[in-house]
């Protein structure tokens, strides 16, 4: 059965700096691998989805990185600004979409 | 266009009572899923409907949770008989044909049971 691993739980950072959301999976036979963003009281929204024969994908500020072989993939924000407080998910999809638990960003002017 | 939308946005009960949550897809989208989603918890996969097909019901935690989807669009998510530990978000979304991976999400129903 898959499993999905974020580290950190929660993360704060002063505006400014870049962030980076570690995402850790256990079964590597995966179509893709998506970031979503989830505000307080709201659904989740799509960031970046990254095909399993893929090694990145990038929006803006945001990229993202996958290796299957060694089970990972990281969310790299640079330049975080207070907007970007939110709680970013990844989820791995085998047929189904398997989330983590979250990570909980907060930056502060 | 309109997005994913889901009622009550909140719901307080009492332990044993049952509920219904109900969950409107985005038109023109075939497959519809409900998510749990529990403090500090990753999303956990309830249910999943795909067209005419059989609903994927193996994420259903126990035999009081049920969901039916009428006319291939909206979808109720029933709870029989609530305990305290059924307190949590609940998350529906939707997807177009093919993308079944391009989930639109509603913004939940907060389920809290006294």
């Amino acid at each position: 059965k898959q499993e999905v691993t974020q580290i950190p739980a929660a993360l704060s950072v002063p505006e400014g700096e870049n962030l980076v959301l570690n995402c850790s999976f256990t079964d590597s036979a995966i179509y893709n691998l998506q970031w979503f963003r989830q505000d307080p009281g709201k659904g989740l929204t799509s960031l970046l989805l990254i095909q399993s024969s893929q090694r990145e994908q990038t929006s803006g500020r945001l990229n993202a990185s996958l290796d299957k072989s060694s089970g990972r993939s990281t969310l790299y924000i640079a330049a975080s600004q207070p907007g970007d407080s939110a709680t970013y998910l990844c989820a791995a999809e085998g047929g189904k979409l398997q989330f983590g638990a979250g990570t909980q960003v907060v930056v502060t002017p | 266009g309109a997005g994913v939308s889901q009622s009550p946005s909140n719901k307080v009960t009492e332990k044993g009572k049952d509920v219904e949550l109900r969950c409107d897809p985005i038109s023109g989208h075939t497959a519809l899923y409900w998510y749990r989603q529990s403090l500090g918890q990753g999303l956990e996969f309830l249910i999943y409907f795909q067209g005419n097909s059989a609903p994927d019901k193996s994420g259903l935690p126990s035999d009081r949770f049920s969901a039916e989807r009428t006319g291939g669009s909206v979808s109720t998510l029933t709870i029989q008989r609530t305990q305290q530990e059924d307190s949590a978000v609940y998350l529906c979304a939707s997807s177009p044909p093919p993308l079944a991976w391009a989930q639109y999400f509603g913004p939940g129903t907060r389920l809290t049971v006294l």
